[in-house]
């Protein structure tokens, strides 16, 4: 069965210092993955998804196919990355996205 | 582009009422999906929808629970007999029909059930 899994519920750092929101996932097939964000007061957007290869906001991630993860990274965190994150896995097929979300990290960037 | 609308954004029913659910996907999308995230939860999936079709429910609870998505007006999720764990928050999400494009959400509604 799929399944994404965020272990970290609360993640807090300093202003500046390098920041990883760990994702794993479990999944049969050619896996699709994305990155979601929700600042406060906003809604669920989409940050960056795997496919595309690129950075948003100085976040990246990469799909480790061995390790079936997908953790995102930046290395200067910002006071405005303070918001929810989640990691969601398409298990819809290349057809429709049908989207897996992982229980989401609480990121706390503190001046 | 206003983006995907969901109303109402707070929800009071009863236990043994029904609720409704209403969502306008953004123009252009003719794809919507619902998900709900019960309490300290990540969202899950529960139904898949196209104009007058639904092509995916195998996460809609087999009871009580039924979406549309007709030709005109937006997509409905209805909740029949409301019970306390029907109590969460559900989010409604549209894509265009281009293969492969990205799913943008709504705001949510949340249900609370007395």
């Amino acid at each position: 069965a799929q399944r994404v899994t965020q272990p970290e519920k609360l993640l807090s750092v300093f202003k500046g210092a390098p920041v990883e929101l760990k994702c794993n996932y479990s999944y049969s097939g050619s896996p699709e993955l994305f990155w979601y964000v929700q600042y406060s007061r906003q809604r669920l957007q989409l940050l960056l998804r795997h496919i595309s290869r690129e950075s948003i906001k100085g976040f990246t991630a990469d799909l480790n196919k061995g390790e079936t993860s997908f953790h995102l990274k930046k290395p200067f965190a910002q006071e405005e990355d303070s918001a929810m994150y989640y990691c969601a896995l398409n298990t819809g097929g290349t057809s429709y996205g049908k989207l897996t979300f992982g229980q989401g990290t609480i990121l706390t960037v503190h001046p | 582009n206003a983006g995907v609308m969901q109303n109402p954004r707070h929800l009071v029913r009863r236990r043994g009422q029904e609720a409704r659910l209403r969502c306008s996907p953004m123009k252009g999308h003719s794809h919507v999906y619902w998900y709900r995230q019960l309490p300290e939860e990540g969202l899950k999936f529960m139904v898949y929808l196209q104009k007058e079709n639904i092509i995916d429910e195998s996460g809609m609870p087999k009871e009580r629970f039924s979406a549309e998505f007709p030709k005109e007006g937006p997509s409905i999720l209805r909740i029949q007999q409301v019970v306390r764990g029907d109590s969460a928050a559900y989010f409604c999400a549209s894509s265009p029909p281009t293969e492969g494009q990205p799913q943008h959400f709504g705001d949510g509604t949340r249900l609370s059930i007395l």
